[in-house]
Parts: C-alpha cells; sequence; structure tokens
C-alpha cells in the first residue's frame, strides 16, 4: 500500500495570508489526524477527523481549522498566518482510529516571512 | 501539555553499545508508543505496549511499561550508526482514540 502522502512538501507564505495544506491517507484508513512540530514546543495536536467529521480537537486558535473528504483525503487551513506558525506539519492516518498506530505522511514545512 | 517526557534529551553512543531512553506520563493509558524521527522527516511507528503488557521485543528494539510508576523504558540494543534519531514516546490524547500526546523526545546519535 501507498504511504501517507503530504502536498506540498514546502512552503513559504508572509504573514497575514493563509494557506491549505493536503493529506492523503492510506487506502483504507478513515482517520486522519493533524499534528503541529516546533523546536520550542514540540509535537502538538491539532485535530481529528474520522468519516469526515471532526472527532478530536487540540488546543489551538481558531485560524487553524481543517476537513475531510468522503474519500478520506483531508486538509487543514490556517488563516491569518503568524511567523509563530512556522512548522512542520505532519499528518497522520490510522485505519480503525481506536489505540491503534499512527501512520505518519512525511510533512509539509511551512515557513512564514 | 506534553503527556510524556523522555529522559535522557540528548544520549551520544558509540556503534555497537546499547542505547536506553526513559519516558514519564500523567495519566492513565490504554497504550503507550514509540516512535523515531530523523532529521525533520516523518515519524515512524515503534512498537506499541498495552496497559496490561510488561514487556515487548521487535527486533533490536526492547520496551518495558510499568503502569504504577507511569513509566516506559525503549532499549536499543548494538547500535548501528542508522539509528541516529530522535525517539518520542507518545500516549493517546483521549482514552480509546488512536490522536497522540507526545513528549519532548530524546536525541540519540550513535558514532561509527
Amino acid at each position: 500500500k501507498a504511504g501517507v502522502t503530504q502536498t506540498p512538501r514546502y512552503l513559504i507564505k508572509t504573514r497575514g495570508q493563509q494557506v491549505t495544506l493536503s493529506c492523503s491517507p492510506i487506502s483504507g484508513h478513515r482517520s486522519v489526524s493533524w499534528y503541529q512540530q516546533t523546536p520550542g514546543q514540540g509535537l502538538q495536536f491539532l485535530f481529528e477527523y474520522f468519516s469526515e467529521t471532526q472527532r478530536n480537537k487540540g488546543n489551538f486558535p481558531g485560524r487553524f481549522s481543517g476537513r475531510q473528504f468522503s474519500n478520506s483525503r483531508s486538509e487543514m487551513n490556517v488563516s491569518t498566518l503568524e511567523l509563530g506558525d512556522s512548522a512542520l506539519y505532519l499528518c497522520a492516518s490510522s485505519s480503525s482510529g481506536i489505540d491503534n498506530e499512527q501512520f505518519f505522511g512525511p510533512g509539509t514545512r511551512l515557513t512564514v516571512l | 501539555s506534553q503527556q510524556g517526557e523522555e529522559d535522557p534529551q540528548a544520549l551520544s553512543i558509540q556503534e555497537g553499545e546499547n542505547a536506553t531512553m526513559n519516558c514519564s506520563y500523567k495519566t492513565s493509558i490504554n497504550n503507550l508508543q514509540w516512535y523515531r524521527q530523523n532529521s525533520g522527516r516523518g515519524l515512524v511507528h515503534l512498537i506499541l505496549i498495552r496497559s496490561n503488557e510488561r514487556e515487548k521485543h521487535s527486533g533490536r528494539l526492547r520496551v518495558t511499561l510499568d503502569t504504577s510508576k507511569k513509566s516506559s523504558s525503549l532499549l536499543i540494543t548494538a547500535s548501528r550508526a542508522a539509528d541516529t534519531a530522535s525517539y518520542f514516546c507518545a500516549t493517546p490524547t483521549v482514552k480509546g482514540y488512536s490522536t497522540l500526546t507526545f513528549g519532548k523526545g530524546t536525541m540519540l546519535l550513535v558514532s561509527p
């Protein structure tokens, strides 16, 4: 099976802009989770989608949003970008979404100037 | 907030030596997982240990779990230069679900 793919791999934006990141899970996986990784805060959970519904949400401002499509592909959007949003954004998929390992994509490196 | 905290933050050893990393967590868990990350890339799942298990092996990896102490350890035996990476322990953010709360990680450097 193909692994989790994320596009784009690298992105440079300026403050105030918005950005959309995409994640395609492993075929058959219905759960998609997003994480932000920064040197200061480490890996932090953003949100999880399961069967097109947001099931869990981390402690991030409303500028961070996401959605999941019927084919389980997911997008996350960050509006009004701030310098502190510069990070590696990781997407992970799992099958049932319960007590299972997560399979991570390579990440999207976002730089906000 | 971080659920797991790894110790040490960094570890430098020679090829062939064993590497031990420890993780402590705060709340009750269904399982604990260990992941590896090579320099700024995605995470690779190494092993999952359930709360009713005390020890688990996978190749050169050995994981222990002590739920009474809320701690786990990852042992890599006969380390290789290719094991150089950051290692993270992770626990379910919400009990019964797969989303994870990660520790800050241990950076392992294995020198030839």
